[in-house]
């Protein structure tokens, strides 16, 4: 079974800039989640997905962040415009359903933002 | 709000040397709880999970962890670990009223020879 396939691995942009990640889940999982993980904390659930409807955006900073999930299957998550505290890696991850704790992340974006 | 804490934020062992890593929650009510590993350059992993049963938990590559409900704790342990257990250790817990999986700031443990 494919993985959670997440591009780009690296990126580095100045602050004020624009960026965008995206994330393919495992075929057939229906919730998809991005999580934000800053160097020596936890992952933290910044949006929840069920098919191409959000489920759950309340850590979201939505003055900057936007996530999508058309045709529910792939999501974008874009950061307009960045700033330095968004340095961070940013993972997906796909569960076959909400409240199936089977997750299964991606490798993650290291985003540095200077 | 959901919490975890993980106590030991750096954790350096020799090889064959036991492991024990704290966590503790913060949730009266009824939790599934997990342990995820990091390991370098690496996505994050499923060690072990406790849904209900008995609260003695057996993962992958020798790890177990045991609830302990009147201590909020998740305790993951290993008899003896090797080289290869140096990686970065999430406890996380999943409450029944968020329905969403909430991380520990992890563990970052490092094994030498």
């Amino acid at each position: 079974e494919a993985g959670v396939a997440q591009s780009p691995r690296y990126k580095i942009i100045e602050k004020r800039q624009s960026v965008a990640f995206w994330c393919n889940p495992i075929s057939g999982h229906a919730t998809l989640y991005w999580y934000q993980q800053i160097l020596g904390q936890g992952p933290k659930l910044l949006i929840q997905f069920q098919n191409n409807g959000v489920v759950d955006d309340s850590q979201l900073p939505k003055d900057r962040f936007s996530a999508e999930r058309l045709k529910g299957v792939d999501s974008t998550l874009k950061i307009q415009p960045a700033k330095l505290e968004d340095s961070a890696v940013y993972l997906c991850a796909s569960s076959l359903e909400s409240g199936d704790y089977g997750y299964t992340f991606g490798s993650g974006t290291r985003l540095t933002v200077v | 709000a959901q919490s975890v804490s993980q106590h030991n934020h750096h954790v350096i062992l020799s090889e064959a040397a036991s492991l024990e890593l704290g966590c503790n929650y913060s949730y009266g009510g009824t939790v599934n709880l997990f342990w995820y590993v990091q390991y370098p350059g690496q996505h994050l992993q499923l060690l072990l999970k406790y849904f209900s049963g008995d609260p003695l938990v057996k993962g992958i590559k020798g790890f177990e962890a045991e609830f302990i409900k009147s201590k909020f704790s998740f305790n993951l342990r290993k008899p003896s670990v090797q080289w290869s257990d140096t990686a970065e250790y999430f406890c996380a817990v999943i409450t029944y009223n968020t329905d969403k999986l909430i991380f520990g700031t992890g563990t970052r443990l490092q094994v030498f020879p």
